[in-house]
């Protein structure tokens, strides 16, 4: 089946730094999301990416959806305290696949900032 | 809060055993999705119902299986339980069941099986 190879597995970064993690695959996603986790909690849905190429922002949060589509990445800017928790990125494969419909999610990066 | 509520949150049971979790969607949404989450495999997609009906199957064992009834809430069962069940079962859902509608999460059931 599909499978996403997110990276990195973890961070430790200071307040204010900025992060960036990215997610990427060997074969064609038809869409890039990244969610994040807290402890306890579901995944919450940050960005959605539906175009090659498409670059969105969410505030400090900014992700690409790569022109090849099989990858994307996600920053952070001026990381807070509150952004600690994991992030995953998720994808659709592309329609008439076995796995159409099936979201796939990374292995995730657990970011812990220090304040 | 997502709108999306799992019960329950957890639940300890022994090998061998059947279980039933139950999820209720956000109002509207029409679409349920179960997901399985555990260190080794990581968030993996289960099953997808849409207005009742199964779309899609994910890496969902033959012990387990699903239904989404009228009132669109759904239940995910599992039998004859092994260790390796233990896991957080997230329950999602959707207004449509497209890939561009959004899944919301929600909290999830913590089974532990001893």
């Amino acid at each position: 089946g599909q499978q996403l190879n997110q990276s990195p597995q973890s961070m430790f970064i200071q307040e204010g730094e900025d992060v960036s993690m990215n997610c990427t695959s060997s074969s064609i996603f038809n869409t890039w999301l990244w969610y994040k986790q807290d402890p306890g909690e579901g995944p919450v849905l940050l960005i959605a990416l539906y175009k090659a190429g498409e670059l969105t922002s969410n505030g400090r949060l900014t992700a690409q959806f790569g022109i090849t589509r099989k990858d994307s990445f996600l920053n952070i800017s001026a990381s807070i305290p509150s952004d600690v928790g994991i992030y995953f990125c998720a994808g659709h494969p592309p329609v008439g696949g076995t796995s159409y419909g099936k979201l796939t999610f990374g292995q995730g990066t657990i970011l812990t900032v220090h304040p | 809060d997502s709108g999306v509520t799992q019960t329950p949150k957890h639940l300890i049971t022994a090998t061998g055993q059947r279980v039933t979790l139950r999820c209720s969607p956000r109002s509207g949404d029409l679409s349920v999705y179960w997901y399985q989450q555990s260190l080794d495999q990581g968030l993996q997609f289960l099953i997808h119902y849409y207005n009742g009906e199964e779309r899609a199957k994910g890496n969902i064992l033959e012990r387990f299986s699903a239904q989404q009834f009228p009132d669109l809430h759904s239940e995910l069962n599992l039998s004859s339980l092994e260790l390796g069940d233990s896991a957080l079962y997230f329950c999602a859902s959707s207004a449509g069941g497209g890939i561009t509608d959004t899944q919301y999460f929600g909290p999830g059931t913590r089974l532990t099986v001893l």
